[in-house]
């Protein structure tokens, strides 16, 4: 059964700084990985899909990178802003054909 | 752009009651979902339909059932309310990118509890 991780399950950076967000899954037969943004009280926003075949995906200030032979996944966010403090969370799609969430890292950006 | 509609947002159970989820996109997309979120287990699929007329379990799907008459609507139901069906419950949708995936589209979610 396909597991997905996200340590740490919280994380706090003065704005400005660079985020790194991890991602860990245990089968590296995935079709594609994605990540999603999740604000209090609201649902998902997908941010970045990456195929199997990719190595990386690029939006703005956000870059995912995906390493299948390792089952890794990292979300990198540029100079950090308030705006960005929001629940990350990773998802895989392999056999089956549906998504393994991960547990998400809750991020808080300070001023 | 309404997207995916969830509703209601917020509802209160007793224990045996019965209640249905209602879950509206405006995508024409093919595929739809049913998620719960909860704390310390992240999200898990109740049930998901792969189009009009069509559905099919998820990981847990016991103590739900789905209809999906139409296609841009998907109805989750609890015949009888149990306290650890106490969760938050998102509805999803999307279009299929074939073998290379599937973008969703979430709605809002509906906070359930049960007492």
């Amino acid at each position: 059964k396909q597991e997905v991780t996200q340590i740490p399950a919280a994380l706090s950076v003065p704005e400005g700084e660079n985020l790194v967000l991890n991602c860990s899954f245990t089968d590296s037969a995935i079709y594609n990985l994605q990540w999603f943004r999740q604000d209090p009280g609201k649902g998902l926003t997908s941010l970045l899909l990456i195929q199997s075949s990719q190595r990386e995906q690029t939006s703005g200030r956000l870059n995912a990178s995906l390493d299948k032979s390792s089952g890794r996944s990292t979300l990198y966010i540029a100079a950090s802003q308030p705006g960005d403090s929001a629940t990350y969370l990773c998802a895989d799609k392999a056999a089956g054909n549906k998504l393994t969430f991960g547990g998400g890292t809750r991020v808080l950006v300070k001023p | 752009n309404a997207g995916v509609t969830q509703t209601p947002k917020f509802r209160v159970l007793k224990t045996g009651q019965s209640m249905t989820l209602l879950c509206a996109q405006d995508m024409n997309h093919e595929y739809m979902y049913w998620y719960r979120q909860d704390p310390g287990m992240g999200l898990r699929l109740i049930h998901y339909s792969v189009g009009e007329g069509t559905t099919a379990k998820g990981e847990v799907p016991d103590g739900y059932n789905v209809s999906r008459l139409k296609k841009q609507n998907f109805l989750l139901g609890l015949e009888s309310a149990a306290p650890s069906q106490t969760s938050v419950y998102f509805c999803a949708s999307s279009y299929s990118l074939g073998t290379r995936g599937e973008k969703l589209f979430f709605g809002s979610g509906t906070q359930l509890s049960v007492l």
